[in-house]
């Protein structure tokens, strides 16, 4: 089934700087979300971007997604300690009969 | 407060003791779902459910069952729980295709 595979697997940057993973994926789809995991926690919804919007915006959160090359990228700007957790991309398609697919995440560590 | 509540927080059990996960949201949402979170693999989807009395297998649905009576509730049953269940679960819901998915805090499952 498609999966959106999140890039880098972890990554450990300093308090202030930015951090930036990406998401590829494997069919066409609807619309792509991002979700952070605290620690054991239940998933909370970041941002979505439909398949034909190219960025978005939130607060400290940059979404771009490209359809032609199938990938996203999460850009979290001025980290913050609290930034520290999990970060997931999940693709919704018609192809996976319109149910979210979650790729395997990005750790984020961010230092003080 | 919208939300998606789940319990138990916590359960350890025996290899055979049938047991139901509880999971229950307030949004009056049509979808909901099951998930799975193992290391290494990410979040799987075992069932799901677009609307009431209608249910649908994801990509784990061996060992669970499920049921929509109500629209508000969808327990996840283990009839006879093994040790390869042992996970955190999700419970999860969502208004429509097009919206973000609302997750409870999960339940932690280990079957000795």
């Amino acid at each position: 089934s498609q999966q959106g595979e999140e890039d880098p697997q972890a990554l450990s940057i300093q308090e202030g700087e930015n951090a930036t993973m990406n998401c590829s994926y494997k069919t066409s789809i609807n619309n792509l979300q991002w979700y952070r995991q605290n620690s054991g926690r239940g998933l909370v919804h970041l941002i979505l971007i439909r398949s034909n919007e190219r960025e978005k915006h939130s607060g400290r959160l940059r979404v771009t997604l490209d359809t032609s090359k199938k990938s996203s990228s999460l850009l979290i700007t001025a980290s913050r300690a609290a930034d520290t957790a999990s970060y997931f991309c999940a693709t919704d398609s018609k192809a996976a009969g319109n149910k979210l697919t979650f790729g395997g995440g990005t750790r984020v560590l961010v230092k003080p | 407060e919208a939300q998606v509540t789940q319990n138990p927080r916590y359960l350890i059990t025996v290899t055979g003791k049938k047991l139901t996960v509880t999971c229950s949201q307030n949004m009056n949402h049509e979808y909901m779902s099951w998930y799975r979170q193992d290391p290494g693999l990410g979040l799987r989807q075992i069932y799901y459910s677009m609307n009431v009395e209608v249910t649908d297998k994801g990509d784990v649905p061996e060992g669970y069952k499920v049921s929509r009576k109500e629209k508000r509730n969808f327990p996840l049953i283990l009839e006879s729980p093994s040790p390869n269940q042992t996970s955190l679960y999700f419970c999860a819901s969502r208004g429509s295709h097009n919206s973000p998915l609302h997750f409870g805090n999960g339940t932690r499952l280990t079957v000795t």
